[in-house]
């Protein structure tokens, strides 16, 4: 079955930098989309970026945007997020999510892993 | 930006009772591109809906989706105790790809 796996997470101070990753099996990792969505504590969801299956093409959310990169080994079966420049409103349980729909741009979010919290605060 | 607006924001029903939550979107959506979610306390959401009506795998039948357009429908035809939680709907026709709100389903 689908397992994604996040790590990384931690307390960082607001203007630091971090890396989460997801570690996926279960799937052909060099033929999906990924995706990392984030959600603050007590808060809904809110997409952060995506890329595609051959690393070819990225996608953020305003919010993130010049600050995040999304990253991925298909060697390692493994997505990351670099996160520099944090802020105290970046602080979230951060999701990876396989992309669903072979047609599909960007698609659905068909599989999620646990999630890890990232906390930036002094 | 697609904006998606959910209501009610919560709803209180007994198991067994039918649930009908609405997700409303700032722009007119191809019913391919509407998903929901369901998500639990200290859970990953998980993918019950995608293309408005179908059914991910695993995902019982009381669960179905509806509508066009605008307007869009998630429908638990008799609610089971595990049913009860937060429910999201969202669209992936164009980027940002967004949420909306959220619609809690609690036990009344």
């Amino acid at each position: 079955q689908v397992q994604l796996v996040e790590s990384g997470g931690g307390v960082i101070q607001p203007g630091g930098s971090l890396r989460v990753s997801c570690a996926a099996s279960g799937v052909t990792f060099s033929t999906s989309g990924m995706h990392w969505v984030r959600q603050a504590p007590g808060k809904g969801l809110e997409w952060v970026a995506f890329i595609r299956f051959d690393g070819t093409y990225e996608d953020y959310a305003d919010s993130v945007k010049g600050r995040f990169t999304i990253s991925r080994d298909n060697s390692k079966t493994t997505v990351f997020l670099q996160m520099n420049s944090l802020r105290v409103e970046d602080t979230a349980v951060y999701y990876c999510a396989l992309k669903g729909g072979d047609n599909y741009k960007w698609g659905y979010f068909e599989y999620w892993g646990q999630g890890t919290l990232v906390t930036v605060s002094s | 930006e697609i904006v998606l607006t959910q209501s009610p924001g919560t709803l209180s029903l007994s198991p067994g009772e039918r649930a009908t939550l609405s997700c409303r979107a700032s722009q007119s959506l191809s019913i391919s591109y509407l998903a929901w979610y369901q998500q639990k306390p200290g859970q990953a959401p998980r993918l019950l809906i995608y293309r408005t009506s179908s059914r991910a795998t695993g995902i019982p039948d009381r669960f179905s989706g509806s509508g066009s357009g605008t307007d869009f429908t998630l429908t638990i035809s008799r609610l089971e105790p595990e049913d009860f939680a937060v429910y999201y709907c969202h669209q992936c026709s164009s980027s940002p790809l967004t949420f909306g709100g959220g619609t809690r389903v609690e036990i009344k």
